[in-house]
C-alpha cells in the first residue's frame, strides 16, 4: 500500500537554529513529490515540486531534496514567520491525485 | 486572479440537515479536487474532476456525500444527511492537469461543524 510518512510530528526551533524535516514514501511509480506550507485557518500553499532523485530546489530559507525513498525540507536560519505546518504529498504517474502525509508543525521562537 | 473561492467559510448545522459546500476554481484550470482535513486523518482526497467529469470518487466516505461539477467554473459538495463525524475543514483545489506537474492551488476552506 502506498504510504507517506512525515517526521517529526512537531519541531520547536530557536530563531536561527537550522533543522530538517523528513518525508519518507513507499509508492510505485512516483510522478512528483510536493511540499506545501499551511498556516492556521488557511489552505495549503505550494512550495516545491521534485521529480527525480538528486533534484534540489530552494526558496528563501527553505531547500527541498529528493532521494528514491525520502525527501528532506531543510530550514536554514529560520525566522518566526517560518512557523507553520509543512505537508508533503506524492503524486503517482498513473493520475494527478495527491496523497498527503500528516505534516510537521514547526514553531520558531524569537 | 482571485484564486480558488469557497463558500461558505464557516457552516454550523444540526445532525440530519443537508449541507452544500461551493467552490469556484481558478479560471482556466481543468482539474478540481475536494479534500477533507481533520486532526485524526489529516488531509484526504474525497473526489476529483477533470474537465468537469468525475475521475476518482474512491475517497468519498459514503453515499451521504455527493459532488457535482456542472461547468468549468463551479462545483458543489453535498452532505445529506449530515452527521457529527462529518465535522472537518473541507478544501477545494484546482490545477491544470499535465502542466507544472499538476501543482494544485487550494482555497481557504470551509469549516463545517455538525452538532
Amino acid at each position: 500500500e502506498d504510504q507517506v510518512t512525515q517526521s517529526p510530528e512537531a519541531l520547536r526551533l530557536q530563531e536561527g537554529e537550522s533543522s530538517s524535516l523528513n518525508c519518507s514514501y513507499t509508492v510505485s511509480g512516483l510522478r512528483g513529490l510536493f511540499w506545501y506550507r499551511q498556516d492556521p485557518g488557511k489552505g495549503p500553499e505550494f512550495l516545491f515540486t521534485l521529480y527525480s532523485a538528486g533534484e534540489e530546489k530552494e526558496k528563501e530559507r527553505l531547500k527541498a531534496t529528493l532521494t528514491k525513498k525520502e525527501s528532506f525540507l531543510h530550514i536554514t536560519a529560520p525566522k518566526p514567520e517560518d512557523s507553520a505546518t509543512y505537508l508533503c504529498a506524492v503524486q503517482l504517474s498513473i493520475d494527478y491525485k495527491l496523497s498527503f502525509g500528516a505534516g510537521t508543525t514547526v514553531t520558531v521562537r524569537a | 486572479d482571485a484564486g480558488v473561492i469557497q463558500s461558505p467559510r464557516h457552516e454550523v448545522t444540526e445532525m440530519g440537515q443537508e449541507v452544500t459546500l461551493r467552490c469556484k476554481p481558478i479560471s482556466g484550470h481543468n482539474s478540481l479536487f475536494w479534500y477533507r482535513q481533520t486532526m485524526m486523518r489529516g488531509l484526504e482526497l474525497l473526489i476529483y474532476f477533470n474537465n468537469n467529469v468525475p475521475i476518482d470518487d474512491s475517497g468519498m466516505p459514503e453515499d451521504r456525500f455527493s459532488a457535482k461539477m456542472p461547468n468549468a467554473s463551479f462545483s458543489t459538495l453535498k452532505i445529506q444527511p449530515s452527521e457529527p463525524r462529518d465535522s472537518a475543514v473541507y478544501f477545494c483545489a484546482s490545477s491544470i492537469q499535465g502542466l507544472a506537474g499538476g501543482r494544485q492551488f487550494f482555497g481557504p476552506g470551509t469549516r463545517l461543524t455538525v452538532l
